[in-house]
């Protein structure tokens, strides 16, 4: 069936890091492909999307590319800050239902 | 706008005992999906929704049941409260015209 594996954290980077959470995913289709975050005692909130091969989504300094040739989709940030320590979580899917990966814990130190 | 409204936010109940969890959205969004959040395992789908009057099961449906009888509301009901059911419940809304839900708060649940 459909899934999505993410890398496991925790993730502790210091300030002003580069930051790479890498997620690939298993479809029998062409699925939409999200990242989330969550914040502590919060709900998730969409971070940023990408519909088709090719697709760049990109949402406060944040970046991912729809790869179908690996099914990847892996987040990238130039330079973390400390606002950024959440849970990060991969999704694929439509707009009936989503598959989430595990979910990768971020802490961003001073 | 509100967006989706969880109810309650925090809930303990006893092995046995039956209760609903709320959810309301006023997006006017066709679609709503139930999720719980376990540690290590992150969200899996219970049940989902496409439209008023049509309900689906998610990846763990067993012990809930769901019914949606307005575009608005899509409560889910614990028959008989089992420890393993103790989660972070999300409930969550999207539309054919989006791709990517809007998640409620949250309600953790602790079953003793």
């Amino acid at each position: 069936g459909d899934s999505v594996t993410q890398m496991e954290g925790p993730v502790t980077l210091s300030e002003e890091a580069f930051l790479t959470i890498n997620c690939t995913y298993t479809a029998t289709g062409y699925p939409s492909l999200f990242w989330y975050v969550q914040y502590p005692g919060e709900g998730l909130q969409l971070l940023l999307k990408a519909t088709k091969a090719d697709d760049k989504g990109s949402n406060k300094g944040f970046e991912a590319t729809y790869r179908k040739e690996t099914t990847s989709f892996h987040l990238e940030k130039g330079s973390v800050q400390v606002s950024d320590s959440a849970v990060y979580f991969c999704a694929q899917g439509g707009s009936e239902k989503l598959v989430f990966g595990k979910g990768t814990k971020l802490t961003v130190n001073p | 706008n509100a967006g989706v409204t969880q109810t309650p936010k925090f809930q303990v109940l006893k092995t046995g005992q039956s209760m609903t969890l709320q959810c309301a959205q006023d997006m006017n969004h066709e679609y709503m999906s139930w999720y719980r959040q376990d540690p290590g395992m992150g969200l899996r789908l219970i049940h989902y929704s496409v439209g008023a009057g049509i309900t689906d099961q998610g990846e763990v449906p067993n012990g809930y049941n769901v019914s949606r009888s307005t575009t608005e509301d899509f409560p889910l009901r614990l028959l008989s409260a089992a420890p393993s059911q103790t989660s972070v419940y999300f409930c969550a809304s999207s539309s054919p015209r989006r791709y990517g839900y809007t998640f409620g708060s949250g309600t953790r649940l602790t079953v003793v």
